[in-house]
C-alpha cells in the first residue's frame, strides 16, 4: 500500500534558521513527487514537482531534493512569511492514474 | 490566467439537505479532481474526472456523493442527504492532458453540516 509520512508534524524556527523539513514514501512506481504550501482557510499552491532520484528545485529560500525513498524541503534563513504548513504528495503507479497521495503535512511556524 | 474557481467558498447545510459545489478548472486544463480535506487529516483523493468521464472514482464514499464534468459548464460535487461527518473543506484541483503534468488547487469549499 502507498505511503507517504512526513517529519516532524510541526517545527518552530528562529527567523534565519534554517531546516530542512523530511517526505519518505512508499510506493510502487513514483511518477513523481509534489510539495504544496497550504496557509490556513487556503488551497494548496504547487511549489514544486521532482520526478527522479538525484533531482533538486529551488524557488527563493526553498530547495526540494529527492532521492529513491525519500524527499526534503530544505528552508535557508527563513522569515515569518514562511510559516505555513508544507505539504508533500505522490504521483504513483500506472500511467493515466494521475491522483495525488498527500502526507498529513508539516506545520512550519517562524518566529520573528 | 484565472486559477481554478471554485463555488460557494463556504455552505452550510441542515442534515438531509443536498450540497452542491461547483469547480471551474484553470484555461486549458482538461483534467478535474476533487480531494477532501477534513479537520486536523490530510488531503484524500475522491475523484478524477476528464470532461464527461469518470476516470478514476476510487476515493467517493460508494453513497450520497457523486460528481461530474459536463462538457459545458463547470465540473459538480454533489452530496446527497448530508450528514455531520461531511462537514469538511472540499478542494478542486485541474491539470492539463497527460500524465506527471502540476495539479493546480483551488481555495476550497468549506461545506458545515449543521
Amino acid at each position: 500500500e502507498d505511503q507517504v509520512t512526513q517529519s516532524p508534524e510541526a517545527l518552530r524556527l528562529q527567523e534565519g534558521e534554517s531546516s530542512s523539513l523530511n517526505c519518505s514514501y512508499t510506493v510502487s512506481g513514483l511518477r513523481g513527487l509534489f510539495w504544496y504550501r497550504q496557509d490556513p482557510g487556503k488551497g494548496p499552491e504547487f511549489l514544486f514537482t521532482l520526478y527522479s532520484a538525484g533531482e533538486e528545485k529551488e524557488k527563493e529560500r526553498l530547495k526540494a531534493t529527492l532521492t529513491k525513498k525519500e524527499s526534503f524541503l530544505h528552508i535557508t534563513a527563513p522569515k515569518p512569511e514562511d510559516s505555513a504548513t508544507y505539504l508533500c504528495a505522490v504521483q504513483a503507479g500506472q500511467t493515466g492514474a494521475n491522483n495525488l497521495f498527500f502526507g498529513t503535512g508539516t506545520r512550519l511556524t517562524v518566529i520573528p | 490566467n484565472a486559477g481554478v474557481m471554485q463555488n460557494p467558498r463556504h455552505l452550510v447545510r441542515r442534515r438531509g439537505q443536498e450540497a452542491r459545489l461547483r469547480c471551474s478548472p484553470m484555461k486549458g486544463h482538461s483534467h478535474v479532481y476533487w480531494y477532501r480535506q477534513l479537520p486536523e487529516e490530510g488531503l484524500k483523493f475522491m475523484v478524477y474526472l476528464q470532461k464527461e468521464n469518470i476516470i478514476d472514482e476510487s476515493g467517493m464514499p460508494k453513497e450520497r456523493f457523486s460528481a461530474e464534468f459536463p462538457k459545458e459548464g463547470p465540473s459538480i460535487l454533489r452530496i446527497q442527504q448530508v450528514v455531520r461527518g461531511d462537514s469538511a473543506a472540499y478542494f478542486c484541483a485541474s491539470s492539463p492532458q497527460g500524465s506527471g503534468n502540476t495539479i493546480y488547487f483551488g481555495e476550497g469549499s468549506w461545506l458545515t453540516v449543521v
